[in-house]
């Protein structure tokens, strides 16, 4: 059984850092494109970040460009995504989700709140 | 704004037939991408529901089919069930965007 488990949500100032985890199991991890994919409180999803199996090729929607920093271990079975300089808009649960390619989002965990408020 | 556009709410009773539409444009569905559909029950992560237009996971009932035609894409549920009650996002890979989009999302609500 596939598993998808997010970490590292919680409480932070506008301009603060947050580093968010996954970690999978049941998948040979290191064969999956992996995503991050957001939801504002009432509102839609929206893809935040991708990477490549090999780590060797990342994506970003264009607001978080600069700001956020996907990566992964292989050897870990994890993804991660480093959220710096963040933004009131930021608030969201944070999903972790594989592939998002042909085969769409196969996969998801079950998020993590991150909170950016003053 | 997205660029996939879903109505924001449908309902229908018990046993019937709904359709969930998802208008796009020639950057994104029109270009060819494949369109997936998600179902968000409340409080819970969206689950996969159909992929690749018109392909179910497996252990998703038949009662759910996808299909696409020119720009857009349908979601329809037969025999519509109070458990169908739920969230319903198409998302595909705009070429404009450089990555996956999604819709906005449909409220279906079971009478």
């Amino acid at each position: 059984e596939v598993q998808l488990v997010e970490s590292g949500g919680g409480l932070v100032q506008p301009g603060g850092s947050l580093r968010l985890s996954c970690a999978a199991s049941g998948l040979r991890f290191s064969t999956f494109w992996m995503s991050w994919v957001r939801q504002a409180p009432g509102k839609g999803l929206e893809w935040v970040a991708n990477i490549k199996e090999n780590g060797n090729e990342k994506n970003y929607v264009g607001s978080v460009k600069g700001r956020f920093t996907i990566s992964r271990d292989n050897a870990k079975n994890s993804v991660y995504l480093q959220m710096n300089n963040l933004r009131v808009e930021d608030t969201a649960v944070y999903y972790c989700a594989t592939r998002g390619g042909p085969k769409g989002f196969d996969y998801w965990g079950r998020g993590t709140l991150v909170t950016v408020s003053a | 704004q997205s660029v996939l556009t879903q109505p924001p709410s449908l309902s229908g009773a018990p046993g019937q037939r709904v359709t969930i539409s998802c208008t796009g444009s020639s950057s994104n569905i029109g270009a060819g991408y494949a369109v997936h559909w998600y179902q968000q029950l409340p409080g819970t992560a969206p689950r996969l529901l159909i992929f690749d237009d018109t392909n179910r996971p497996s252990g998703v009932p038949d009662r759910f089919s996808g299909s696409k035609s020119g720009a857009s894409a349908s979601l329809a549920i037969t025999g519509l069930q109070a458990e169908d009650e739920a969230d319903y996002y198409c998302q595909s890979y705009d070429s404009r965007l450089s990555g996956p989009t999604f819709g906005g999302g449909t409220k279906l609500t079971v009478l």
